[in-house]
C-alpha cells in the first residue's frame, strides 16, 4: 500500500464549480497536512496547511482532515479558469520534517 | 512576498561530470530541503538541513550527493557523478524561521530542470 494515495485525475469541471480533491494516507503518526497546487514548470505552492483534525478555511480554499478515516481532502468554491493546476497533498509526522506528497490530481476548470 | 530562487532552470549535463545546483532560501528561514521530481512521478525528499548539518536524507540521497551551505544565503546540492536517471526537476525549499520547531510550511522554489545526456 502506497503511504499517501491520489486520484491523478484529470479532473474536469466547469467554471463557478465547487471542487473536491482528496488523499488517503496510511501511517498514523502524521500529524501536519498540506495542499499545494503546481502550475505547469513551477514549483509546489503552498494553498493550506492544517495540524490534526478539523477544517480550515482560506477564501475560497477548505482544507479538511479527518484523522480517524486517514483522509484529507481540498475543497474549491467557485472555481475560476486560474484553477487550473495539478494539486499536491503532503504529510509530515511531526518529528520529522521530510514531507510526503500524493502524485498530485490535475485540475481543468473550464469556461 | 520572500520566496526561494534557485539556479539555473535548466541545467544540461552529460553522464559522469559533476553538477551544482544553486537555491537561495528565503532569507530569515532556517530549515532547508531538497526535493526531486521525476518526469510523470510525485515530489520526493531527498535531504533536509538544518544549524549546517544534514537533519535527515533518503535512500534516494547516496555517496553521490551532497549539500552545503556556504555563505548566509545560498544552499547548494552537489551530485557528483551524474547517471542518466539522476534526470529531473530538483526542488528546494525552506522552512522557518522559528528555532527549535521543524514542522513549519515549506515554501518551494521553482526548480531546477536538470537533464543528463
Amino acid at each position: 500500500q502506497k503511504e499517501v494515495e491520489q486520484d491523478p485525475g484529470p479532473l474536469s469541471v466547469p467554471e463557478g464549480a465547487i471542487v473536491s480533491l482528496n488523499c488517503t494516507y496510511s501511517n498514523s503518526a502524521f500529524q501536519y497536512f498540506m495542499w499545494y497546487r503546481q502550475y505547469s514548470r513551477k514549483g509546489p505552492e503552498l494553498l493550506m496547511y492544517t495540524y490534526s483534525s478539523g477544517n480550515k478555511e482560506d477564501g475560497r480554499f477548505t482544507a479538511q482532515v479527518d484523522k480517524s478515516s486517514k483522509y484529507i481532502s481540498l475543497f474549491i468554491r467557485d472555481s475560476q479558469p486560474s484553477d487550473s493546476a495539478t494539486y499536491l497533498c503532503a504529510m509530515s509526522d511531526g518529528t520529522a520534517s521530510k514531507l510526503t506528497f500524493g502524485t498530485g490530481t490535475r485540475l481543468q476548470v473550464t469556461l | 512576498e520572500p520566496e526561494v530562487t534557485q539556479t539555473p532552470s535548466h541545467q544540461v549535463t552529460q553522464m559522469g561530470q559533476e553538477v551544482i545546483l544553486r537555491c537561495v532560501p528565503i532569507s530569515n528561514h532556517l530549515y532547508f530541503y531538497w526535493y526531486r521530481q521525476i518526469l510523470g512521478q510525485k515530489v520526493e525528499f531527498l535531504v533536509s538541513f538544518y544549524n549546517n548539518e544534514i537533519s535527515e536524507k533518503s535512500e534516494i540521497f547516496d555517496d553521490q550527493f551532497s549539500v552545503e551551505r556556504p555563505d548566509g544565503s545560498n544552499f547548494t546540492l552537489k551530485i557528483r557523478s551524474t547517471k542518466l536517471e539522476d534526470s529531473a526537476m530538483y526542488f528546494c525549499a525552506s522552512s522557518g524561521p522559528l528555532s527549535g520547531s521543524s514542522n513549519q510550511p515549506q515554501h518551494f522554489g521553482d526548480g531546477t530542470r536538470l537533464s543528463i545526456l
